[in-house]
């Protein structure tokens, strides 16, 4: 059985500064791993799909990087700011299935 | 372009009240559909996903069905609620294209029973 871990389970930064949160999943047969943003109260938002043969993938000051051997992935926020305060959820789909598995996600707290 | 929405926003609900949440896309055709639960402390969980008109996978034993009688909707039910039932709702969609299922998530039904 699948399971995605993300660590920390919480982090706050000042404004500015550079992060890592941290994803990783016990099983490498993977068809992709999904980074998705919830604000408290609100649905989830689609912030980045890395496909299983892909090695990163970025958007605006977002970066994910995947290692499928090792079931590693990372997300690289650049200069952060407040308004990236919000709990960020990794999730993968595995091989052969149309099933995202969550991890429980870090929250994230960017200090003006 | 894609919209997914989840209606109602917000619910209180006794224990033992029917319940009826509907989850509607536009924009697409064909799309895999997905209701998740969120539960405090215990992270997303898959609930049910359907792949097609009446098709529908249940992931977990529980006081909990769905349906989807059109292409693009889906509906979450219980016959008499619980109040382990009470969370947070999610419906999502993906394109059917195997091995891609990007998902793409509604805002949210916060149900409370009590």
């Amino acid at each position: 059985k699948q399971e995605v871990t993300q660590i920390p389970a919480a982090l706050s930064v000042p404004e500015g500064e550079n992060l890592v949160l941290n994803c990783s999943f016990t099983d490498s047969a993977i068809y992709n791993l999904q980074w998705f943003r919830q604000d408290p109260g609100k649905g989830l938002t689609s912030l980045l799909l890395i496909q299983s043969s892909q090695r990163e993938q970025t958007s605006g000051r977002l970066n994910a990087s995947l290692d499928k051997s090792s079931g590693r992935s990372t997300l690289y926020i650049a200069a952060s700011q407040p308004g990236d305060s919000a709990t960020y959820l990794c999730a993968v789909t595995g091989a052969g299935s149309y099933q995202l598995t969550f991890g429980k996600g870090t929250k994230l707290s960017v200090i003006p | 372009s894609q919209t997914i929405h989840q209606w109602p926003a917000t619910l209180v609900q006794p224990v033992g009240s029917p319940l009826s949440l509907e989850c509607t896309v536009e924009g697409t055709s064909n799309p895999n559909l997905y209701w998740y639960r969120q539960a405090a402390g215990r992270g997303l969980q898959l609930l049910f996903y359907s792949v097609g008109i009446g098709q529908i996978s249940s992931e977990v034993p529980q006081n909990l069905s769905a349906s989807r009688p059109q292409d693009r909707q889906f509906i979450l039910s219980s016959k008499k609620l619980l109040l382990s039932d009470s969370g947070f709702y999610l419906c999502a969609w993906a394109t059917g294209l195997a091995g891609v299922n990007e998902q793409f998530f509604g805002p949210g039904t916060r149900l409370t029973v009590l």
